[in-house]
This record gives structure tokens, sequence and C-alpha cells, in this order.
């Protein structure tokens, strides 16, 4: 699975948009581009995923870039209830031979601050 | 309709003890799998069960075994405790039929602390 490198930590108002980078410089074509949360002790949580195309949902929306060497995970408004260590995960067919873990980093220690 | 469960939620054990987790996946998901997370640190994966079959399993000593039940649930077993197994212990669950992208479910973990 390809690496991927986040900041360690950002800072964002309620009610802007959170923008989170991630590079993923090596991925290789068949690669998915995953995304979770995980709040304080609790576990972590899907938010969403794309391989080429910007992705949307009800929780966030996921800008990839044309080359696919790098991401953005977009909060539109976030809340408090968004302070959370943000994990992006680069990852191949699941069921393509021995690839079914999930492989993390440290993540974005995101704070969303009144 | 439940999402993943674990049990129990905290735990205290002092070395050498022995130790069994449990998970119930989400209703509808067939695979669980397994992680142990030390404070600071991502999750990092112990191994996958499904159809009662340990499927993959990641870099730990054979002290860390597994089970998957018939009805899907699967118990994490450590034997031999040591100090550096104190982590918060994370189970994930996902329908097999999913084949290819990998949306996996989380329960809130089990917080082990070894004395």
């Amino acid at each position: 699975d390809a690496k991927t490198t986040q900041p360690t930590s950002m800072d964002c108002a309620e009610g802007r948009a959170a923008n989170l980078p991630c590079n993923h410089s090596t991925i290789s074509g068949n690669e998915y581009v995953y995304w979770y949360r995980q709040i304080h002790s609790q576990g972590p949580q899907y938010i969403i995923h794309g391989l080429k195309n910007n992705e949307t949902n009800e929780m966030a929306s996921l800008i990839i870039t044309e080359d696919r060497k790098s991401s953005t995970l977009i909060l539109p408004h976030a809340t408090l209830r968004d302070t959370a260590v943000y994990y992006c995960i680069v990852r191949g067919y699941y069921n393509a031979g021995n690839n079914r873990k999930l492989i993390w980093g440290l993540g974005t220690s995101l704070a969303v601050n009144p | 309709d439940a999402g993943v469960t674990q049990s129990p939620t905290h735990l205290i054990k002092t070395r050498g003890q022995q130790v069994t987790l449990r998970c119930s996946p989400k209703s509808g998901h067939d695979t669980v799998s397994w992680y142990q997370q030390a404070l600071g640190q991502g999750p990092q994966f112990i191994f996958q069960y499904y159809e009662e079959e340990e499927r993959q399993r990641g870099n730990f000593p054979d002290r860390f075994s597994g089970h998957q039940f018939p009805n899907y649930s699967s118990e994490l077993n450590v034997n031999a405790l040591l100090l550096g197994d104190s982590a918060l212990y994370l189970c994930a669950s996902r329908p097999e039929w999913s084949p290819s992208t990998d949306t996996q479910y989380f329960g809130p973990g089990t917080r082990l602390t070894v004395l």
C-alpha cells in the first residue's frame, strides 16, 4: 500500500470549512483513497473514499488531484464535534491477495475552535 | 440496527495473565478484523476472520490468537500478557460481498491495561 503524508495537526474555526490535505505521491492506478476519523477514545469512523473523481457525501467532500498524488478532505461547516484525528489511507482492491488490512499512519489532529 | 459492539469496555490485567476480548459485528457483516492501537499511534492490524478461519495476519506474535463463531462474532485472545500489550483493541466488521472497496465499521474498542 502507498504511504501517505499528513500534517500532524490543524486548527479550524467553528462554522468554517476544514480542509485536510494528504499526499500520496506513490499511489498506483488501482488504489483508492480512504478517509477515516477517530474522536478521542472512540473507534474510527469511515468518512469517504474515492478513486479518481471527486466525491461528496453527507459528511464531507473528497477532492483528488488529476495526477492522484494528493487529495483534500473538506468538512464544509466544521463543528466542535468534528474535533478528531483524521486518517488518510491508500489501498488497493480489498480482495486482491493479502490486501485485507488497513495501514494507518499517525493522521492529522484537527481542533475545531469556538 | 446495532453497530459493532465490543466487550468489555475496560480491562486491567497483570503481566503473564491471559485475556479474552469479544466482538459482535454489525448486522449483515460476516468478516471481522482486529486492530491494536497504542496511545498516540494509528491502529495496527492483528488479523482478520472470515468463515470461522483466520484469513490474514499482521506482524503479531502467536500469543495473539482469535476465533470466529458461526454467528460471525469473534474473540481475540492474548496469552502471557506483557506491559507493551496495553492498548485500545478495536474490532471492525465488513460485508464480504463488497468485493473491491473496503468500508469498515469499527466498534468502540476495549481498553486493556497491563500492570
